[in-house]
């Protein structure tokens, strides 16, 4: 099993609609984990960061966390064609700075 | 937030060549930076953690003698890219967190340099 699993897609969504992003992790990812954005070409930027259970919201994102499914999540509402761009899910390990990264998952907001 | 310089934003160069990015924190002190490098459809992945002030932390697979990396002060490190071959092209990211953090802190990306070795 890969430590940060996504699925590559493309996720198409509507604009206006709610897009759901999802990721899964292994034993060795469990401290904490983030959401980056990233447009072609360019690096990583941050979304949102999660390190407990539960949900936690910021603007049109809300970070799900389940750590007994080992299962973390990104909802992002009223999707807007800017949003269009591929989503890394990466987490970390107990004691360790450097993040594991998903493959990302690449969205798609239909105008 | 925090920003991460990284410089060169892009770079083509000769096969057997080397070449060097620089990695700079801009307003913090970080003791440890990471270098990552994408494949084009791919993830990044991490290719070592840089310490100032002693020798690098390599992961499994990533050559030592081939990516040479050296983190002489607590805002600088660099990536040298020894005899670069064309299966060397590739963007690569640094990335950093403020220095006295705790382990759960965000980490900041530099821009990204695109390496072509042709």
């Amino acid at each position: 099993q890969k430590e940060v699993e996504q699925n590559s897609g493309p996720l198409s969504v509507p604009e206006g609609a709610i897009a759901s992003l999802n990721c899964t992790y292994s034993d060795r990812v469990s401290q904490s984990f983030f959401w980056y954005r990233q447009y072609s070409g360019k690096s990583p930027e941050l979304i949102m960061s999660i390190y407990s259970n539960g949900d936690k919201e910021d603007g049109r994102f809300t970070a799900q966390l389940n750590k007994a499914s080992q299962y973390v999540s990104l909802l992002i509402r009223d999707s807007q064609p800017s949003d269009s761009a591929t989503y890394l899910c990466a987490g970390s390990q107990p004691g360790r700075r450097a993040l594991t990264f998903g493959s990302g998952t690449r969205l798609q907001v239909q105008p | 937030g925090a920003v991460v310089s990284q410089h060169p934003s892009w770079v083509i160069c000769k096969s057997g060549t080397s070449v060097k990015i620089e990695c700079r924190s801009l307003d913090f002190q970080a003791t440890t930076m990471f270098w990552y490098r994408q494949f084009p459809k791919q993830s990044l992945m991490l290719m070592a953690t840089s310490n100032e002030g002693s020798k690098a932390t390599y992961e499994q697979g990533v050559e030592k003698d081939k990516f040479l990396i050296n983190h002489a002060s607590l805002t600088l490190s660099t990536l040298t890219v020894t005899s670069a071959h064309p299966e060397d092209s590739s963007f690569y990211i640094c990335s950093a967190s403020p220095s006295g953090t705790g382990v759960d802190e965000k980490l900041f990306f530099g821009s990204g340099t695109q390496l072509s070795v042709l």
